[in-house]
């Protein structure tokens, strides 16, 4: 079945440091979804890419959709601490797998002030 | 306008005993999802439903059943609970269709001792 797998699991940096967390899907995607869950909360939509080889940004992030649409990154230039928390991504397959939304295991941001 | 809604938002179970989670959702959304969420793990994928009277299975199934009898509820049950089964548990829903954003629930914290 569809996997799709995150690394890293965790990420501790200084504020105003770099920030990147890979995605890899064992399937074709039809898109890809970035979600943010902060400390206690629950997942909150970011982005989704559907476009292979498409990047799009959000101010200090931004997303990348692989050629093959079986990988994706996130990356945060010059992290805050608003950052903090953790990010996931999520994919749905094609024909029938499409009907699933199947996430990474996620990255964990935690940020020195 | 609510969104999603879980109730309760906590419970601790005895081994053994069974309860039901209730998720309802108030954007007319055809698919709904059930979710686990373990530290290192993510979000697992437990059932989903692609609309009312459907329901297939996700990723880990095993010990849970699920009904959508009503197009705006999705119930969770576990028939005879487990400590494995001591989690975080989300409910989403989402529009049809592959480029749909998932809206997520508050959470419900479970604990079976």
């Amino acid at each position: 079945g569809q996997q799709v797998m995150q690394i890293p699991q965790y990420q501790h940096v200084q504020e105003g440091e770099d920030f990147t967390t890979y995605c890899n899907s064992s399937t074709t995607l039809s898109n890809i979804q970035w979600y943010k869950q902060r400390p206690g909360g629950h997942p909150v939509f970011l982005i989704q890419l559907v476009k292979s080889g498409e990047v799009k940004k959000q101010k200090r992030l931004t997303f990348q959709f692989g050629e093959a649409k079986k990988n994706s990154s996130l990356h945060i230039t010059a992290t805050q601490t608003t950052d903090v928390g953790t990010y996931f991504c999520a994919g749905r397959g094609t024909f029938q797998g499409a009907q699933k939304l199947v996430f990474g295991q996620g990255t964990r941001l935690t940020i020195n002030p | 306008n609510a969104g999603v809604t879980q109730t309760p938002k906590f419970r601790v179970l005895k081994t053994g005993q069974s309860m039901t989670l209730l998720c309802a959702q108030d954007m007319n959304h055809e698919y709904m999802y059930w979710y686990r969420q373990d530290p290192g793990m993510g979000l697992r994928l437990i059932h989903y439903s692609v609309g009312e009277g459907t329901t297939a299975k996700g990723e880990v199934p095993d010990g849970y059943n699920v009904s959508r009898l009503k197009k705006q509820n999705f119930l969770l049950g576990l028939e005879s609970a487990a400590p494995s089964q001591t989690s975080v548990y989300f409910c989403a829903s989402s529009y049809v269709g592959l480029h749909t954003e998932a809206f997520f629930g508050q959470g419900t914290r479970l604990t079976v001792v």
